[in-house]
């Protein structure tokens, strides 16, 4: 088992270009989530799905779209990119099961906007 | 709106020293509280769960527990390893979203 994947690593875009990231994961979860995390701030949450073809905005969505269209895969779009979107970018799942709550992280992405 | 504060921002120990860690939380409807580790560059690591006041969890030098209105974390005689961020975050009745805190970044010195 891979757990939760994230491609790529790392990426260095300059502002008003656009990128895709992946999230993977291969445990048969339902819920996949997106968060940010900037110093002192901790995990905000960017977007989340409940299921395959569903998608809701979480805390702080503006500038970025999502898709899910298989169960495994969650991506995260940037249309254009902006100085404020660096930033360290993690994908979580979980699965639906009473009274099993917690998430499980993917290793991140660290996104510089130039 | 589901709120955690996290304390101390950073916690400097000696090998061996006992410490706690603190988060206090206001949340609709509990449903979960849970403690995660952080190393620097990697992802969140689930650590435990705790559903209800009075509930405690153990793992290794780790000792989680809850109450009404915060979570602590104990660590006992640390050692270099147990070095990293910890993150609080809180479930709600909405069984959809986690809150986190900011963290506390925990370094044990040899």
């Amino acid at each position: 088992n891979a757990g939760v994947t994230q491609t790529p690593k790392f990426r260095v875009l300059k502002t008003g270009q656009s990128m895709t990231l992946l999230c993977a994961q291969d445990m048969n979860h339902e819920y996949m989530y997106w968060y940010r995390q900037d110093p002192g701030m901790g995990l905000r949450l960017i977007h989340y799905s409940v299921g395959e073809g569903t998608t809701a905005k979480g805390e702080v969505p503006d500038g970025y779209n999502v898709s899910r269209l298989k169960k495994q895969n969650f991506l995260l779009g940037l249309e254009s990119a902006a100085p404020s979107q660096t930033s360290v970018y993690f994908c979580a799942s979980r699965m639906v099961r009473l009274n099993s709550y917690e998430q499980y992280f993917g290793p991140g992405t660290r996104l510089t906007v130039t | 709106e589901d709120q955690v504060t996290q304390s101390p921002e950073a916690l400097r120990l000696q090998e061996g020293e006992s410490s706690s860690l603190n988060c206090s939380y206001t949340v609709s409807g509990l449903r979960g509280l849970f403690w995660y580790r952080q190393d620097p560059g990697k992802g969140p690591e689930f650590l435990f769960t705790l559903y209800s006041a009075g509930e405690e969890k153990e793992k290794e030098r780790l000792k989680a527990t809850l109450t009404k209105k915060e979570s602590f974390l104990h660590i006992t005689a640390p050692k270099p390893e147990d070095s990293a961020t910890y993150l609080c975050a809180v479930q709600g009745v909405n069984g959809l979203k986690l809150s986190f805190g900011a963290g506390t970044t925990v370094t044990v010195r040899a």
